[in-house]
């Protein structure tokens, strides 16, 4: 198993576009969940989702959306796209949603907005 | 609120000198306590975990209850032991299940 792929590796966007970004979760594992990583500081949950239902969204504008596929990939969505948006997007996957739960994380998709 | 508190942004120390990364977390209840490392130019991945009690790659960490810390301590650096690492928190319950809260990282130099 190659582990959590995401897609792509790099993106530029302008202001006001808007962007699709795409994870695939280790084979088995139904929870997926989304992060934002902002330079110099730790990763901030966005999402969570579960058998393609959401299950936690954090402090994040309604422009962020996501959704779960039955294959249990997993895309993240983001509308009108502001600069503070830039950042390292990160994908993990985990067999539950539990506290317990190892996440196993993606290479991240690194997206710059101009 | 839960938050994670990572005092130090950097940390140099040389190699075969002990290491002592620190972290802090608020949480009310009994949060699930991780440690996450990143060496350059690979994707994050977890180091250990407090439930598990396990030492990994010499690396230890203690869950202090009363001063809320979970310190993550090697007796002898080595140099490949240099990354970033993250200290994190889950939830049992609620808004918290499941998701992680990272403090903001310690970059951690050991030098030869």
């Amino acid at each position: 198993d190659a582990g959590v792929t995401q897609s792509p590796t790099h993106l530029i966007k302008t202001r006001g576009q808007h962007v699709t970004l795409r994870c695939s979760p280790i084979s088995g594992h139904k929870s997926v969940s989304w992060y934002q990583q902002v330079l110099g500081q730790g990763p901030q949950f966005i999402f969570q989702y579960y058998e393609k239902e959401e299950r936690g969204r954090g402090n994040f504008p309604d422009r962020f959306s996501a959704r779960q596929f039955p294959n249990y990939s997993s895309e993240l969505n983001v509308n009108a796209l502001l600069l503070g948006d830039s950042a390292l997007y990160l994908c993990a996957s985990s067999p539950g949603t539990g506290g317990y739960y190892e996440q196993y994380f993606g290479p991240g998709t690194r997206l710059t907005v101009t | 609120a839960q938050r994670v508190t990572q005092p130090e942004k950097l940390l140099s120390v040389f190699k075969g000198a002990p290491v002592e990364l620190k972290c802090n977390y608020s949480y009310s209840g009994s949060p699930e306590l991780f440690w996450y490392v990143q060496y350059s130019r690979q994707r994050l991945q977890l180091l250990l975990r407090h439930i598990s009690r396990e030492s990994i790659k010499g690396f230890t960490a203690d869950l202090n209850k009363g001063e809320t810390s979970f310190h993550l301590k090697k007796p002898f650096a080595q140099e490949e032991d240099s990354a970033m690492y993250y200290c994190a928190l889950s939830g049992h319950r609620g808004s918290t299940l499941g998701r992680l809260y990272f403090g903001r990282g310690t970059q951690l130099t050991v030098w030869p």
